[in-house]
This record gives C-alpha cells, sequence and structure tokens, in this order.
C-alpha cells in the first residue's frame, strides 16, 4: 500500500522559530510537493522538487524554503515562523510527469504559530 | 490563466439523497481532471480521473463523474449519498504545457450530510 508520511500531526511553534516539517514517501516517486491548505483558499502550491535536489517554487513560496536530499524525503523549512504562516500543510507525491498522474497525499500536519 | 472553479462552497443533502458537485474549468486544450476527497482530518484521497476516452467516469465509493467539453465541466454525483461521505471534495485540472506540469485544485466543496 502506498504510504505519504508526516513527522508529525499537531505542531505548536513560536513567532521568529525555524520549523521543519518533514515528509518520507516509499513509493520511489519523483515528484513530491508541499501545499498548506486554509479555509476559503483550498491548497496553494508552496514548492516542489521532481529530483534529488532539485526544487522550483509554486505560487507562494514566500516565507519558505525546501531541501530533497534523499529522494525519499523533502522537508519544508520556516525559517522564521510568522503567525499569518499558521495552516494545515498537505505533502504528497506522483510519479513524473505530475500531470499525468495523480498525487499521494500524507494526512497533513497542523501547524499553529503563537 | 488556467483556474479551477468549485461554485459551491457548501452543499448540503440528506442521506439517500442524490447528489451532484459541480466544476468547471478554464483551459485552452483537453485537460487532465480529477475529483479528490479530503475527509476530517485527512489527507486527501483520489476518486476518479479522467484523460480521454469515455467522458462518463467510474470511480471509488460509488461516485462517477462526466467531462462535457462543451461546458468546460466536471461534475460529481453518486445516486445516494451516505452519511459517511460528509467530507471535502476537490476538483483539479492537470497542466501539460511546455513550461508547466502540474496540477491545479480547486477550494473545495464541503458536503454536510442529514439524518
Amino acid at each position: 500500500d502506498v504510504k505519504v508520511t508526516q513527522s508529525s500531526r499537531y505542531l505548536v511553534k513560536r513567532t521568529g522559530e525555524k520549523v521543519f516539517l518533514e515528509c518520507v514517501q516509499d513509493m520511489d516517486h519523483e515528484n513530491m510537493f508541499w501545499y498548506r491548505q486554509d479555509p476559503g483558499l483550498g491548497l496553494r502550491l508552496i514548492y516542489f522538487s521532481y529530483d534529488v535536489k532539485m526544487k522550483e517554487k509554486g505560487d507562494i513560496p514566500e516565507g519558505y524554503s525546501v531541501s530533497r536530499e534523499k529522494k525519499e524525503r523533502f522537508s519544508l523549512i520556516l525559517e522564521s515562523a510568522s503567525t499569518n504562516q499558521t495552516s494545515m500543510y498537505l505533502c504528497a507525491s506522483s510519479p513524473l510527469p505530475s500531470s499525468s498522474y495523480e498525487q499521494y497525499f500524507g494526512p497533513g500536519t497542523r501547524l499553529t504559530v503563537t | 490563466a488556467q483556474s479551477v472553479t468549485q461554485p459551491d462552497i457548501h452543499i448540503t443533502v440528506s442521506e439517500g439523497a442524490s447528489l451532484e458537485l459541480r466544476c468547471n474549468y478554464s483551459y485552452g486544450a483537453t485537460p487532465y481532471l480529477f475529483w479528490y476527497v479530503q475527509s476530517p482530518g485527512q489527507g486527501l484521497q483520489l476518486l476518479l480521473k479522467y484523460f480521454s476516452g469515455d467522458t462518463l467516469v467510474q470511480g471509488i465509493k460509488g461516485f462517477e463523474a462526466e467531462f462535457k467539453r462543451s461546458q468546460s465541466s466536471f461534475n460529481l454525483r453518486k445516486p445516494s449519498v451516505h452519511w459517511s461521505d460528509a467530507a471535502e471534495y476537490f476538483c483539479a485540472v492537470a497542466l501539460l504545457t511546455n513550461r508547466d506540469d502540474k496540477i491545479i485544485f480547486g477550494k473545495g466543496t464541503r458536503l454536510h450530510i442529514l439524518p
């Protein structure tokens, strides 16, 4: 059974902290994605990666960075967390090309920045 | 610009009633189309997808969707809903151009079921 796991389901951080969200997939997929989900705004793409050490900006990359050192792992980094980054964060993976395949999602991390 | 519109933010239906969730897209070519479902506290799960061929697509959990090119629509239907269908539903369009290879999601429709 395919699986995408995220390191935390719930996370509470303080403003200014550096935050790491980890995502691991066991399907040998080339593509990995980070989205944030907010009520009324749906899913918005933050960053994606189609290969190890490769990254591409999505629609809302400001305030975020990513790291992909291994094929199965894709990390989202908030360099200095702010309250407007309180959100649900979803990781997904898919084979290439991403438009031709479904994306497999993790359960999400609900991040609260106080 | 390419876009996906789900005009209904919330829909409420009675258990056992039929359901139709609307999705319209704006895209120059025939897109790849998806419907995902998100149960409370969970990630998204694929219900069904359309790439080509028969415009009526069957999915999991008794759902189906029909692609209508003339209306740029891909509406999701179910003949009789169950309480467990209460969730948020997302329509998505895949782009494959020289510049983009990604999926655009609609903003979602939250389905409420009355007992």
